[in-house]
């Protein structure tokens, strides 16, 4: 089992639209959780940490679910600038280096 | 603020050519660096970290080297490059916290013809 798996999308929303991907992680040991977002051909860029309690930013929502071990990324009313990849990245306890997701495509359309 | 300077942005080489790509670091002192490799359509692996001057750690056995001659300085190095060591190569920093957030560079566009 991957440590960590996304849907690789692409997910199809129109603008306005709400939109929700889920990522989940196999080492219950994993300490940090971090939505990054990755234009195409561009770095990765932190978008928000992920709380245990669920936190916000803006239209984005972030939630931990340790029981289950996955975590979400709520986007509400999308934007066409939204469109991305969204990679679910943690941290283990004990290790220095960050495990990322394979991502999630994000097309918004018109 | 950190900011990590990579290049070259993109790269043509011959199959069994060698390879250099360096990252420099500001900003910060004493950062944990990463090279990162991403494949088309694929997530981002981690190839190798560094916690300080001459310390390397290798994530995965493969035909590249990592160097950390300073320590704001990280190369990634290859003898003789394969077609399958095509893809886009990220340098990344943490600061000493290691809270886990990343600053990354640009990125090189690595394709082995």
């Amino acid at each position: 089992r991957k440590e960590v798996e996304q849907d690789p999308g692409p997910f199809n929303v129109p603008e306005g639209a709400t939109v929700a991907f889920n990522c989940t992680y196999s080492n219950s040991a994993s300490q940090s959780f971090f939505w990054y977002r990755q234009d195409c051909r561009k770095e990765p860029k932190l978008l928000m940490s992920v709380y245990s309690s669920g936190n916000e930013d803006g239209r984005f929502t972030a939630q931990l679910n340790r029981a289950s071990q996955y975590i979400s990324l709520l986007i509400r009313d999308s934007k066409l600038s939204d469109s991305a990849t969204y990679l679910c990245v943690l941290r283990d306890t004990g290790r220095r280096a960050l495990t990322f997701g394979s991502g999630t495509r994000l097309q918004v359309q018109p | 603020s950190q900011t990590i300077h990579q290049w070259p942005a993109t790269l043509v080489q011959p199959v069994g050519s060698p390879l250099s790509l360096e990252c420099t670091v500001e900003g910060t002192s004493n950062p944990n660096l990463y090279w990162y490799r991403q494949a088309a359509g694929r997530g981002l692996q981690l190839l190798f970290y560094s916690v300080g001057i001459g310390q390397i750690s290798s994530e995965v056995p493969q035909n590249l080297s990592a160097s950390r001659p300073q320590d704001r300085q990280f190369i990634l190095s290859s003898k003789k490059l394969l077609l399958s060591d095509s893809g886009f190569y990220l340098c990344a920093g943490t600061r000493e916290d290691l809270t886990g957030k990343l600053f990354f560079g640009s990125g090189t566009q690595l394709s082995v013809l």
